[in-house]
Formats: structure tokens, sequence, C-alpha cells
């Protein structure tokens, strides 16, 4: 069974530039999450989506967005690129329902805003 | 906002060792959950804890869910050095809904001396 997928795997771009990242789930899996890690924040949740419907959000400003589509994989947008969001994004899918079955992570798509 | 305590930032231990990492909130969960994380990787899901006072294994892997909810431990026994890595806590109030998202610790660096 492949595992969570994101694309791409390094991403640089300059300030005021926007950027898509793309997630494939696990096979099955209904719900993506998204995270930004950084040193000094750790890991912060940005939002979730679950057939193809936000089902949670962080406190992001809405410079970040996303959306999933309805075979599950899901993309997410940050806009007006500043250099506070360099950083590694994390997509964790899972089956999002009522059972005990927990998320599984990509390995992160690494963005440096220069 | 809800906020996981893990410290310190980093341990060192000698190969072998047995090594003890404890995660606290000042809010309740009801669900713990403990990841590793290796370089240039996601993090990958080690222990799962569903209910106060729970305490589960994997292989050399203790976790122990605390009977107030509020906090959590790992143990690891016989240190290896592949154990190297960092270890995050992570909280959850529900499983489905506004309260399913996951809260994390900012992690503790293990570094396993041969």
């Amino acid at each position: 069974k492949a595992g969570v997928t994101q694309t791409p795997r390094y991403l640089i771009k300059t300030r005021g530039q926007q950027v898509t990242l793309s997630c494939s789930p696990i096979s099955g899996h209904r719900s993506v999450s998204w995270y930004q890690q950084t040193p000094g924040q750790g890991l912060q949740f940005l939002f979730e989506y679950f057939s193809e419907t936000q089902r949670n959000k962080g406190n992001f400003p809405g410079r970040f967005s996303g959306r999933q589509f309805s075979n599950s994989r899901s993309e997410m947008n940050v806009s007006t690129l500043e250099l506070g969001d360099s950083a590694l994004y994390l997509c964790a899918s899972s089956l999002g329902d009522h059972m005990n079955t927990e998320a599984f992570f990509g390995q992160g798509t690494r963005l440096t805003v220069v | 906002g809800q906020q996981l305590n893990q410290s310190p930032q980093s341990m060192f231990i000698q190969e072998g060792e047995d090594v003890s990492m404890n995660c606290t909130s000042s809010s309740i969960f009801n669900t713990w959950l403990w990841y590793k994380q290796d370089p240039g990787e996601g993090p990958v899901l080690l222990i799962a804890l569903y209910k106060a006072g729970e305490l589960t294994s994997n292989g050399r892997l203790t976790a122990q869910f605390g009977i107030t909810r509020k906090d959590s431990f790992l143990n690891i026994s016989a240190s290896i050095p592949s154990d190297v890595g960092i270890y995050f806590c992570a909280g959850r109030l529900s499983r489905t809904g506004a309260n399913s998202k996951l809260t994390f610790g900012k992690g503790i660096t293990l570094s396993v001396r041969p």
C-alpha cells in the first residue's frame, strides 16, 4: 500500500509569490490534514479536509488556503509569500471516521522563501 | 489555546540506557499519541493511547496515558543508535468535529552515544 505522497519535496520561492503544494493520501483515506513545521514553533495545525469539505482550521492567516478533490487528494496554497513562511509543510491522511485510526504523515515539502 | 509541554528540548543518553520522556498539558485530552521524526522525514506514529490510565507497549517502547488526562509518558528501554530522532507527543480532544485536530508538543531531540 503506497504511503502519503507529497510533491514537490523541495521548493524555493521569492517573497510575494504564491505556491501550491500537493498531497496524495493513502488509498481509502478520506481525511487530509496539513501542518507547518518550523524549528521555533514546532508542528502547527493548518487545516483538515474530509470529503472535500474543510472540517477544521488552525490559526493561520487567510493567505493559507486549501482544498480537497473528489479522489481525496489535497492541495494547499500560500499566497503573497513572506520570509516567515519558510518551513516544512507536512500532510497527514487518515480514514477520518469514528474508529481509532490515526494519521500517517508524508515526507513533507520543504519550502524556502527568499 | 491548548499547548503541550515537552522538556527538556534535547536528551543525551548512552547506548543501552533507558530513557523517559513526558508530556504535559494545561487542558485534558482524550487521545494521546507519540510520534518519532527522523531527519528529512515526516513523523511516524509510535504509540496511540485512548483511555486514561492505559499502558501500551510497542517493542522497547512503553507509553502511558495519565490518569488526569493532562499528561503522558514515553519510555524507551535498552536504547540503540537508531532511536536517535525527535520525539513528539500529540493530543486530541475528540475523534471527529471541531476538536479532532491534533495538538503537538515541540519535541525532544534524542541523541544516543555508542
